[in-house]
């Protein structure tokens, strides 16, 4: 079972930032906070993942609350090319069994004109 | 492009048919992932190779094989195949190990309809 909860859908104005929470309060203390998105039936897309500390690159930012228990994704500037499904997910990295990913149902993101 | 690639990109069979789907992953990644994304039950995790070696198990049927050839490419092998496996295929690669260095990276998926 996925260990994320997410919002079935959202929608943003074209140009506005979106910002996609995500409940994870069962996360461990070596699992990462990964994010990918699937735009139409394209494989998943990686977007962004870290541990305890803010990150930014260049599709998104990623804002992890101090306590790790939820986080939210920010697409700064948003445009209908990010007009997806986002997945939340939470994994210790490497290659054990214990990193396989595990997809939820994820988030509708519509971005409309 | 994420520089996986995967051959076929279509492919239609009929039940008890046999089918091989490919995965080439990105150069100098280990990992090799698969992944099913059927309508009713989202994207699974199936299996995972590790330079050549079995690493992790998913919800992958018996009837499903997999294996990686010393060239790093995978090939996803179904048999008997039945109507509900009609579904994408996806495989991801990375690098292999810790963090900052196993982040996959997908395919464009293999399209399997079972008629």
């Amino acid at each position: 079972d996925a260990k994320t909860t997410q919002p079935p859908s959202m929608d943003c104005a074209e140009g506005r930032a979106a910002n996609l929470p995500c409940n994870h309060s069962t996360i461990s203390g070596n699992e990462y906070v990964y994010w990918y998105r699937q735009i139409h039936s394209q494989g998943p897309q990686y977007i962004i993942h870290g541990l305890k500390n803010n990150e930014t690159n260049e599709m998104a930012s990623l804002i992890i609350t101090e306590d790790r228990k939820s986080s939210t994704l920010i697409l700064p500037h948003a445009t209908l090319r990010d007009t997806a499904v986002y997945y939340c997910i939470v994994r210790v990295p490497g290659y054990s069994s214990a990193s396989k990913i595990i997809f939820g149902s994820g988030t509708r993101l519509s971005i409309r004109p | 492009d994420s520089g996986v690639t995967q051959t076929p990109k279509h492919l239609i069979t009929a039940t008890g048919q046999r089918v091989t789907l490919r995965c080439s992953p990105r150069s100098g990644d280990l990992s090799v992932y698969w992944y099913q994304q059927s309508l009713d039950q989202g994207l699974q995790f199936l299996i995972q190779y590790y330079n050549g070696e079995e690493r992790a198990k998913g919800n992958i049927l018996e009837r499903f094989s997999a294996q990686q050839f010393p060239d790093l490419h995978s090939e996803l092998n179904l048999s008997s195949l039945e109507l509900g496996d009609s579904a994408l295929y996806f495989c991801a690669s990375s690098v292999g190990g810790g963090p900052g260095t196993d982040t996959q990276y997908f395919g464009p998926g293999t399209r399997l309809t079972v008629l």
